[in-house]
């Protein structure tokens, strides 16, 4: 199984142009999350998605959105990419009651 | 609201030599706890975990961490580190019926041989 799938794993923007991060798990978990990490700051939540058909904010979630399209797929989206925005973003998917489970990241930077 | 405090940034311990990782939480109630291990350019992997039970867990790798609610800390430690276990090591903590984990600012172990 591949388990938690991100893309693209490298995307350099410009100021002001839009992108969507990809996520997607074949674990049938419930639970999905993006988080951001930043050099000394560990990760960050952004959003999560307790179920298909909701989601929430997390600690750090302006300048972003994000849709559960179905159990499996989670994506995040930024409409006016910043430079404050430059940094790895990463997946994680858990089913009730077991740690979560990590994609590989997606390392992006905003010029 | 919970926090996980991750004390040191970087430590340094030569190969062979053991090893503890410290962390402190806040929380009220039993919490979840967890270590992940980040090799460069890689994703988070799963070290151990401690939802009840034996304080004292087993995890892959040859490591082990306590639970000690009267310090309200849960440290990893090895007793033989290898240069493969250079990497950044992460506490983070959870609380039953919450499905959000707080993560520490992270330990950056460098192995010297």
């Amino acid at each position: 199984n591949a388990g938690v799938t991100q893309t693209p794993k490298f995307q350099v923007l410009k100021t002001g142009q839009s992108m969507t991060l990809q996520c997607a798990q074949d674990m049938n978990h419930n639970s999905m999350y993006w988080y951001r990490q930043d050099p000394g700051m560990g990760l960050r939540l952004i959003y999560y998605s307790a179920s298909e058909g909701t989601t929430d904010k997390g600690e750090v979630p302006n300048g972003y959105n994000v849709s559960r399209l179905n159990k499996r797929e989670f994506s995040l989206r930024l409409e006016s990419a910043a430079p404050s925005q430059t940094s790895v973003y990463f997946c994680a998917s858990m089913r009730e009651m077991s740690p979560q489970h990590f994609g590989d990241g997606t390392r992006l930077s905003i010029l | 609201a919970q926090s996980v405090t991750q004390p040191d940034i970087h430590i340094t311990v030569s190969e062979g030599a053991s090893l503890e990782l410290r962390c402190n939480y806040s929380y009220g109630a039993t919490p979840y706890l967890f270590w992940y291990v980040q090799s460069p350019g890689q994703g988070l992997q799963l070290l151990l975990k401690y939802f009840s039970g034996d304080t004292l867990v087993q995890g892959i790798k040859g490591f082990e961490a306590e639970f000690k609610r009267s310090q309200s800390s849960f440290n990893l430690r090895k007793p033989s580190v290898h240069w493969s276990d250079a990497a950044e090591y992460f506490c983070a903590v959870g609380a039953n019926g919450n499905e959000k984990l707080t993560f520490g600012t992270g330990t950056r172990l460098t192995i010297i041989p």
